[in-house]
């Protein structure tokens, strides 16, 4: 089946750095990819919406200078969370639809941020 | 699924019982819904879907039931193992490439 890989699986950084996470679609192009965020014991929530090509759409409350992102292939969407907080540590999961018109959602396995 | 960003339900179980899993959704327009299983730090894994044009699907020891008319999704697991504990999401779309809506999730926990 369609495997999406994330990267880095866990991060520690200190408050006020930045961060990188990748998603990639390893055997699939995928020219749409969602971001999700989760916190301890709650469920999923959506972000944001990844366009190859064009600007990202994001959630209400979302805010986009803060977590910047990019989709600059059919195989790559990449998260940054520019100055962290320790408020930003979270569970950021990302996602594609596979090929056909099902609409089922892959998922990467996540990336644990931790902040400082 | 639901409104979001409540703690978790939680459904304890003994093994090899059933067990049984709600859902509710709230866009009567989403005509796809899926369960998920998520353990401990990982992503979810998709377990079994069902489309609106049905009302019930059956997988290995799991059967989804949908009622559109409620708007109520369950997720039956039969003879329930300790592999089974995890957080299970329910999620729904229109179909296309709107993203998933996950519901708030229930911790099933088994006893051995």
């Amino acid at each position: 089946g369609a495997v999406v890989s994330q990267h880095p699986s866990r991060v520690i950084c200190k408050s006020g750095t930045s961060v990188k996470i990748e998603c990639r679609s390893l055997d699939f192009q995928a020219t749409t990819m969602f971001w999700y965020r989760q916190f301890p014991k709650q469920s999923l929530m959506l972000m944001a919406t990844s366009n190859e090509g064009s600007k990202a759409t994001y959630e209400q409350g979302v805010e986009k200078d803060k977590f910047l992102i990019n989709h600059a292939s059919l195989t790559l969407s990449t998260l940054t969370v520019t100055s962290a907080h320790p408020e930003d540590s979270s569970f950021y999961i990302c996602s594609a639809p596979g090929q056909g018109n099902g609409g089922e959602l892959f998922f990467g396995e996540g990336s644990r941020l931790t902040v400082l | 699924g639901e409104s979001v960003g409540l703690h978790l339900p939680t459904l304890s179980v003994q093994e090899g019982d059933n067990s049984i899993i709600n859902c509710a959704y709230s866009n009567s327009a989403s005509d796809y819904f899926i369960w998920y299983k998520q353990e401990s730090g990982k992503g979810p894994q998709f377990i079994i879907d069902i489309r609106s044009n049905m009302d019930k699907r059956q997988g290995q020891r799991v059967t989804v039931l949908l009622n559109k008319t409620v708007k109520h999704l369950s997720l039956q697991i039969a003879a329930t193992q300790p592999g089974d504990s995890a957080v299970y999401f329910c999620a729904d779309l229109v179909s296309g490439n709107t993203p998933l809506v996950f519901g708030k999730g229930t911790r099933l926990s088994v006893i051995a």
